[in-house]
C-alpha cells in the first residue's frame, strides 16, 4: 500500500519558534509538494520539488523554506512561526507525468 | 498561472439523489483534471480523473464530464450514500507544469 507519511498530527508552537514538518514517501516519487489548507481557500501550494536539492516556489512561500536532501523526504520549514501559519499543511508526492498525487494524513499546526 | 473556480461550495442532498459539482479553469492548456474526496480527519484522496482527450468516465456511481471548449469540467455521483458525505475539491494541471491548481472545495452532505 502506498504512503506518505507526515511525522504529526497535531503541532503547537510559539510564536518565533522555529518548526520542522517532516513528510516521507515510500513510492520512489520525483514531485513532492507541500500544500496549506484554510477553510474556504482550499489547498494552496507552499513549495514543491522535483528532484533532490530541487524546489521551487509555490503561490505562498512566503515565511516558509524547505530542504530535500533525500528522494523519499521532503521537509517544511517555518523560519520564525506566527500565529498566521496556524493551519493544516498537506504534504504530497506524484510522478513527473500527469498521474494521481498522493497526500499525507496531513499536520494540524497551532501557533500560539 | 491557472485559475479553478468550484461550485457550490456547499451542498446537501437526500440519500439515493444525485449529486453534481462544478469546476472551471482558465488556462487552454490544462490537461489533467483529477477529483480529490477528504473525508474528516484525512488528507485528500483521488478518486477519478480526466484527460484532455477524454470528453467523460465513468466508475461505478461516479463520473467525470470535460467540455474543453467552455472550459468546465464536472463531478456527478449518483444514488449517493452517507459514506459519500466528505468535502470533494478539482484541481487541473496543464503539461509545461509540476503542480495542481485546486478549485476551493465543496462540501457534500449527504442526509439519510
Amino acid at each position: 500500500d502506498v504512503k506518505v507519511t507526515q511525522s504529526s498530527r497535531y503541532l503547537v508552537k510559539r510564536t518565533g519558534e522555529k518548526v520542522f514538518l517532516e513528510c516521507v514517501q515510500d513510492m520512489d516519487h520525483e514531485n513532492m509538494f507541500w500544500y496549506r489548507q484554510d477553510p474556504g481557500l482550499g489547498l494552496r501550494l507552499i513549495y514543491f520539488s522535483y528532484d533532490v536539492k530541487m524546489k521551487e516556489k509555490g503561490d505562498i512561500p512566503e515565511g516558509y523554506s524547505v530542504s530535500r536532501e533525500k528522494k523519499e523526504r521532503f521537509s517544511l520549514i517555518l523560519e520564525s512561526a506566527s500565529t498566521n501559519q496556524t493551519s493544516m499543511y498537506l504534504c504530497a508526492s506524484s510522478l513527473p507525468v500527469n498521474t494521481e498525487a498522493f497526500f499525507g494524513q496531513g499536520t494540524r499546526l497551532t501557533v500560539v | 498561472g491557472e485559475n479553478v473556480e468550484q461550485h457550490p461550495s456547499t451542498l446537501s442532498v437526500q440519500e439515493g439523489d444525485s449529486a453534481v459539482i462544478k469546476c472551471t479553469y482558465s488556462d487552454s492548456a490544462s490537461n489533467y483534471f483529477p477529483w480529490y474526496k477528504q473525508e474528516l480527519g484525512k488528507g485528500p484522496q483521488l478518486i477519478i480523473d480526466i484527460r484532455s482527450n477524454v470528453g467523460e468516465k465513468k466508475d461505478q456511481r461516479i463520473a467525470v464530464t470535460l467540455n474543453k471548449t467552455a472550459k468546465h469540467f464536472s463531478l456527478h455521483i449518483t444514488e449517493t450514500q452517507p459514506e459519500d458525505s466528505a468535502v470533494y475539491f478539482c484541481a487541473a494541471k496543464w503539461a509545461g507544469s509540476y503542480q495542481l491548481t485546486f478549485g476551493k472545495g465543496t462540501k457534500l452532505s449527504v442526509i439519510p
